[in-house]
């Protein structure tokens, strides 16, 4: 167990839909990443936030967001969901934003849009 | 393009044989970290490598990071069937950790 929790494990929605993954990162980890993983692509980061504030972004469409609220929970929110959109969706949590970034992964959510 | 370039992409051996992963890049970094994810389920860290030419030992797995921070090696000696799975290399740079595309690794009982 990594002390990572990510909700929910599954998700099946409709094309157009909108739906918000949360995470709770490990206890006094101040960052959190997001990455997506499909079977083409591999793991692609997404977004990093750190203390609440937005560190770095990745290959992030336009129709996804993420924020991180005070008490360190983060959400990530994916709008005018597509077919293509179906994937494997990871958050990480680090005590670090910088140097030695180890990385403490949750155990996914799988989102399949129909 | 990945940041992070590892290969082979695909390695089957029998057990009890050797083999090594490699994972390079024009950057350099400041550690870099092997990773091991089974199907379904998240990364988990293997190793966190900080020094160049510093090699860690991890019971079968040897860790090596290059002289110039820009490489690093897994070599598993004797494997077994439980070390199949998918490694992944990462790094830190601007504030992104980038990961690798991954070696799966199959070892044939």
């Amino acid at each position: 167990d990594s002390g990572v929790t990510q909700t929910p494990k599954h998700l099946i929605t409709a094309t157009g839909q909108r739906v918000t993954l949360r995470c709770s990162p490990r206890s006094g980890d101040l960052s959190v990443y997001w990455y997506q993983q499909s079977l083409d692509q591999g793991l692609q980061f997404l977004i990093h936030y750190y203390n609440g504030e937005e560190r770095a972004k990745g290959n992030i469409l336009e129709r996804f967001s993420a924020q991180q609220f005070p008490d360190l929970h983060s959400e990530l929110n994916l709008s005018s969901l597509e077919l293509g959109d179906s994937a494997l969706y990871f958050c990480a949590s680090s005590p670090r934003t910088r140097g030695n970034t180890e990385a403490f992964f949750g155990q996914g959510t799988r989102l399949t849009v129909v | 393009t990945q940041l992070l370039e590892q290969s082979p992409q695909f390695l089957s051996i029998q057990e009890g044989e050797n083999l090594t992963v490699y994972c390079n890049s024009s950057s350099v970094f400041s550690s870099l970290q092997w990773y091991r994810q089974e199907p379904g389920e998240g990364p988990v860290l293997l190793v966190t490598v900080v020094t160049g030419g510093e090699v860690k030992k991890l019971k079968r797995l040897t860790f090596q990071f290059g002289d110039a921070r820009k490489d690093s090696s897994l070599h598993i000696t004797a494997a077994q069937t439980g070390d199949t799975g998918l490694y992944l290399c990462a790094g830190a740079y601007d504030y992104k950790l980038s990961f690798g595309a991954g070696t799966t690794v199959t070892v044939r009982a």
